[in-house]
């Protein structure tokens, strides 16, 4: 079965903090996507990661994926409150064009 | 562009009543797709069309569950007869040509369905 966990799956953490959240995966890809979701709201594209050691970064936040070890890692700098949301993480299967295997989701709180 | 644009953004029915909601796609995207997000299962994709047809509805949960893409701007899901364990938010979206190449793809603000 071809699985995506995210974990943690919920933090709270002060703002100016570091954190990761990490997204592992049992399938052969190398192809990833990060999304962010607000409370209420639509799925925002964040990140695509094309290749193995691909890094990605906007802003605060960069995104890197390994893909020998079925990892990507989703790293918070310096943490502000606008950056509480959601996020998941997405896994394009090789073998598909169009079905994205999804994490459960980092619901992510960052108090002032 | 306008972005994926889905209605209603909200509705209340009540258990039996048939529930349409509508899509439209990114104007040149010709992936498009429905998911369906809820708390216990999280997002699941229900059905796959490209370039108006289905191709993949093994996500439609039961014969309840029935969508259309009549053209490359317009799609409808339907539910009929309506439960509420079908109560979730249902998202539309689309993409160009699937994700092949890292194609993103990009949801609409989605329809948020509660059967009473």
């Amino acid at each position: 079965e071809l699985k995506v966990e995210q974990n943690p799956l919920f933090l709270s953490m002060q703002e100016g903090k570091n954190y990761t959240i990490y997204c592992n995966y049992s399938t052969t890809s190398d192809r990833l996507y990060w999304y962010r979701q607000d409370p209420g709201k639509s799925l925002e594209s964040l990140f695509v990661l094309l290749s193995n050691g691909a890094v990605k970064q906007e802003g605060r936040l960069m995104a890197s994926l390994d893909t020998k070890a079925r990892l990507s890692t989703l790293h918070i700098t310096a943490a502000v409150h606008d950056l509480s949301a959601t996020y998941f993480c997405a896994v394009d299967p090789a073998d598909s064009n169009y079905q994205l295997i999804w994490g459960a989701g980092t619901k992510l709180i960052i108090k002032p | 562009d306008a972005g994926v644009i889905q209605s209603p953004r909200h509705e209340v029915t009540e258990m039996g009543q048939e529930v349409t909601l509508r899509c439209k796609p990114i104007s040149g995207h010709n992936s498009l797709f429905w998911y369906r997000q809820t708390m216990m299962r999280g997002l699941e994709l229900l059905i796959y069309f490209n370039n108006n047809v289905p191709i993949d509805d093994s996500g439609m949960p039961e014969d309840r569950f029935s969508a259309k893409m009549p053209n490359a701007s317009f799609s409808t899901l339907k539910i009929q007869p309506s439960e509420p364990r079908d109560s979730a938010v249902y998202f539309c979206a689309s993409s160009l040509r699937g994700v092949r190449s890292g194609n993103t793809i990009y949801f609409g603000e989605g329809s948020w369905l509660t059967v009473v």
